[in-house]
């Protein structure tokens, strides 16, 4: 199966910051990820699809770049709804497999 | 858009089974990969099934041989059926619509199903 390695484990920030969270997986995915944002209690919410594509409705301060095995989400502008974990998915093949997920905080 | 509820979790002991469902509504879920993702309790997100289009399945090698899933078309409702269940099988459970298919991602989720194994 594929390994997503995601770091970091977790990520404090202020509002207004700028962070990066990185993926890496074990093979070339080609751009087959996606970013998801899961909050307490509730169910993942889908951010990226494909790497780059901004999922309808998602605030534009949302990015992802990469392809192959190198992945990033940026988000730009923290703002207090953003304070939650982020995980991302490999789709490539099956068994899909998420990253370990990261956990933002407010400093 | 698209709605999804799951239902059927429950409490089981070690060893059982316990059969998930997933509603739909709003599109057919027969018309789009459909995945089933669980998360234990304070860990984070395992995929566990996808059923393709053409009625192919999937499975995570930690549920391989114990769990199976299936649709109801005419009742626009997803299955996940699980056997010889284990302690580390307590998590909730989602359904989500995966549009792997179009290009896309699991863009529709349900609230969830908690499932609990236990003595």
């Amino acid at each position: 199966a594929i390994q997503m390695t995601q770091s970091p484990s977790s990520l404090s920030a202020s509002v207004g910051d700028r962070v990066t969270i990185t993926c890496r997986a074990s093979q070339d995915i080609r751009n087959d990820l996606g970013w998801y944002q899961q909050k307490p209690g509730k169910a993942p919410k889908l951010l990226i699809f494909a790497a780059s594509h901004l999922q309808s409705g998602v605030p534009s301060r949302f990015s992802g770049t990469g392809s192959g095995t190198d992945f990033t989400l940026t988000i730009s502008d923290l703002q207090p709804d953003d304070f939650a974990t982020y995980y991302c998915l490999q789709d490539y093949d099956a068994p899909y497999t998420f990253g370990q997920g990261t956990r933002l905080d407010i400093k | 858009e698209g709605q999804l509820v799951e239902s059927g979790g429950g409490l089981v002991q070690p060893g059982g089974s316990l059969r998930l469902s997933c509603t739909a509504s709003g599109f057919n879920v027969d018309s789009t990969f459909m995945s089933w993702v669980r998360q234990a309790p304070g860990k984070g997100l395992e995929w566990v099934s996808l059923i393709y289009t053409g009625g192919i399945t999937d499975y995570a090698e930690s549920v391989k041989g114990r769990f199976s899933v299936s649709r109801d078309n005419s009742k626009n409702i997803l299955f996940l059926h699980m056997n010889s269940l284990r302690l580390e099988d307590t998590a909730v459970y989602y359904c989500a619509r995966d549009l792997k298919w179009q290009g896309g991602g699991m863009d529709v989720w349900g609230l969830g199903t908690t499932v609990i194994v236990s003595s």
